[in-house]
């Protein structure tokens, strides 16, 4: 089955400046791969996602890269604001399980004044 | 249109009682999702319910959770004899399918429980 690790757990980065996360996923069939965003006390919803196709998917300030060879895909913010501050979550699809998404065990964003 | 809704948002049981946590899907979803996420921590997998496939229980930390779908629509997550430890916020989300194109998850605002 799929595994999903994320890194890292806690980052904190000044406004304004750039943030990065990274998943790694263990399935070289996976063809899709989210990013959730969840602030406190909120529901995760999901902010962009990127399927096997492509390199690279671009929303305003918000992006998403994937490296198939490598297995791995990140999440770029840039220009960090304070309403960027929360809990970032990657996933990625394990078809062994039905195509249920397998979760990032999460990235606690920080964005200092 | 309406999105997952859950009910009761919050919870307040004494030890020992059973609890009954309900979800609505969005309208056509298929697939349905429980999980469990403790203060300040990830989202842990319950049950995955799809379609009329039988529902992935691998996640169900005791067999005193259990889950049923009815209908193919609303989902109850019913916990027996809560523990402590059973205090978290359930969450909810469906999804269009599980397979094919759209993978998206839309969670519900989810159920905070307290067991005291």
């Amino acid at each position: 089955g799929e595994n999903v690790e994320q890194h890292p757990s806690t980052l904190s980065v000044q406004e304004g400046d750039s943030a990065v996360i990274k998943c790694t996923y263990s399935d070289s069939a996976s063809n899709y791969f989210p990013w959730y965003k969840q602030e406190l006390g909120k529901r995760p919803q999901l902010i962009i996602d990127i399927r096997s196709n492509v390199g690279e998917k671009k929303d305003q300030r918000i992006a998403v890269t994937l490296n198939k060879t490598a297995k791995h895909f990140s999440l770029h913010i840039t220009e960090t604001q304070p309403e960027d501050s929360a809990v970032y979550f990657c996933a990625a699809p394990d078809f062994d399980s039905n195509y249920q998404l397998i979760w990032g065990a999460g990235t606690k964003l920080i964005i200092k004044p | 249109g309406a999105g997952v809704s859950q009910s009761p948002s919050n919870k307040v049981t004494e030890k020992g009682k059973d609890v009954e946590l309900r979800c609505d899907p969005i309208s056509g979803h298929t697939a349905l999702y429980w999980y469990r996420q403790s203060l300040g921590q990830g989202l842990e997998f319950l049950i995955y319910f799809q379609g009329n496939s039988a529902p992935d229980k691998s996640g169900l930390p005791s067999d005193r959770f259990s889950a049923e779908r009815t209908g193919g629509s609303v989902s109850t997550l019913t916990i027996q004899r809560t523990q402590q430890e059973d205090s978290a916020v359930y969450l909810c989300a469906s999804s269009p399918s599980g397979s094919g194109s759209s993978y998206e998850q839309y969670f519900g605002p989810g159920t905070r429980l307290t067991v005291t």
